[in-house]
């Protein structure tokens, strides 16, 4: 059974950081593009990062470009997404998500965590 | 910038009938669309692919239709863990979602 569990969410000042990370667990983790999805309260989903199997291809959303760093731990089944500078717009739900196929990262997300939640609060 | 634009906003739809769910790119996405469900409280979970492509475990009264930029799901006989929030999603880039539409009970 695939499991995604996040931890290193929290309360955090603005312009201050914080690095989230996801242990995978019931599948091939290293043969797997890996994404994080944000959703703020009450609001819609909206993609951060993803990373693809080997890390060779990486991508993020114009509104992190520069702030958040994605990196992954094939070796330990993990996950992270280092967050710098944050702000009270980045306060959200952080999803860490699989890619649907192996390889060929197509960006189709078939598998979510619960999401650990950021708060970006003075 | 590409951004995605689902109507309607809210839908309202009694049980047993037929929904209809629009999702509009603003620039080509060929057919790199998915669509996603999610309740209250819970993760998302893919229902769609490449347009037109059940998931895994999906029922057949879900089905996708659409290339380019106009897009719909359709769920021909709604039931009642049918009413959710659904969102299309473009991976023709890296992906970007659209805003949602909240399917409710009429």
């Amino acid at each position: 059974e695939v499991q995604l569990v996040e931890s290193g969410g929290g309360l955090v000042q603005p312009g201050r950081s914080l690095r989230l990370s996801c242990a995978a667990s019931g599948f091939t983790f290293d043969d797997y593009a890996m994404h994080w999805v944000r959703q703020a309260p009450g609001k819609g989903l909206e993609w951060v990062s993803g990373i693809s199997w080997n890390s060779g291809s990486i991508g993020y959303a114009g509104s992190v470009k520069g702030r958040f760093i994605i990196s992954r731990d094939n070796a330990k089944n993990s996950l992270f997404l280092q967050m710098n500078s944050l702000r009270a717009g980045d306060t959200a739900l952080y999803y860490c998500a699989k890619d649907l196929f192996s390889y060929d990262s197509r960006k189709i997300i078939d598998y979510w965590g619960q999401g650990t939640l950021v708060t970006v609060s003075s | 910038e590409k951004v995605m634009t689902q109507s309607p906003a809210t839908l309202s739809v009694s049980p047993g009938e037929r929904a209809t769910l629009s999702c509009r790119a603003s620039q080509s996405v060929s057919s790199n669309l998915a669509w996603y469900q999610q309740k209250p409280g819970q993760a998302p979970r893919l229902l769609i692919y490449d347009t037109s492509t059940r998931a895994t475990g999906i029922p057949a009264r879900f089905s996708g239709s659409g290339s380019g930029t106009e897009f719909t799901l359709t769920i021909s006989s709604l039931q009642s863990e049918d009413f959710a929030v659904y969102y299309c999603q473009q991976y023709h880039n890296w992906p970007l979602f659209g805003q949602g539409t909240k399917l409710e009970i009429k």
